[in-house]
């Protein structure tokens, strides 16, 4: 199965407006950590935004959410009052366990593109 | 802080030479070191793991003779494509994690490589 699924290989929204995008994950660990990354078209992965799995509270970086739903296991980025330059590819990953050595799993992206 | 570079960020190589990717911590001192490779409009796959002093766990399938990888000292890795093939060519990226915190990995800026 799966460990981290994207089901929205490309997603449209209009600038100023907000935007989900979609992450589910698959895990019998209790103690993993979930990322966000942004990958413009140059290559380089932006760090976004980070939800430990006991965190109780939703994870907030600016204009980016995580609504961290754990029952469900799902773990959706929010940006709010998008801009043209958040038009990029996005990338959801796990990282299982606790420790150095724990490898993050990544979905399959989601590419947004931000109209004007 | 936590910026990892990598050099050269592009490169083209004649089949059948080798080339070597060099990638830095340069402000943290990176305990754990992972590689990736990615094709156009896919996702990162991971290429192998590699801790200071230690040798490289490499993901099944990826030809550990073809793909040195070097953790040499506690800020720099190198991946090595030996006997490189146009099939070879790819955006390899590297990342790094200090051990700390979230273990986050921070990721260097790729890598393009051309064999022709």
């Amino acid at each position: 199965a799966q460990k981290i699924t994207q089901t929205q290989p490309g997603m449209f929204v209009q600038e100023k407006e907000a935007v989900t995008l979609d992450c589910t994950y698959d895990t019998s660990d209790q103690s993993y950590g979930l990322f966000w990354y942004k990958q413009p078209s140059s290559g380089e992965m932006i760090f976004l935004i980070y939800q430990g799995s006991y965190d109780e509270q939703n994870a907030t970086e600016g204009r980016y959410s995580l609504n961290f739903q754990k029952a469900r296991k799902s773990a959706n980025l929010v940006i709010s009052a998008s801009q043209l330059g958040d038009s990029a590819m996005y990338f959801c990953a796990m990282r299982e366990g606790l420790g150095n050595f724990n490898k993050f799993y990544f979905g399959s992206g989601t590419k947004l593109n931000v109209k004007p | 802080g936590a910026v990892v570079s990598q050099h050269p960020s592009w490169v083209i190589c004649k089949s059948g030479t080798s080339v070597k990717i060099e990638c830095r911590s340069l402000d943290f001192q990176a305990t754990t070191m992972f590689w990736y490779r990615q094709f156009p409009k896919q996702s990162l796959m991971l290429m192998a793991t590699s801790n200071e002093g230690s040798k490289a766990t490499y993901e099944q399938g990826v030809e550990k003779d073809k793909f040195l990888i070097n953790h040499a000292s506690l800020t720099l890795s190198t991946l090595t494509v030996t006997s490189a093939h146009p099939e070879d060519s790819s955006f390899y990226i590297c990342s790094a994690s200090s051990g700390q915190g979230t273990y986050e990995q921070y990721f260097g800026p790729g890598t393009r490589l051309t064999v022709t």
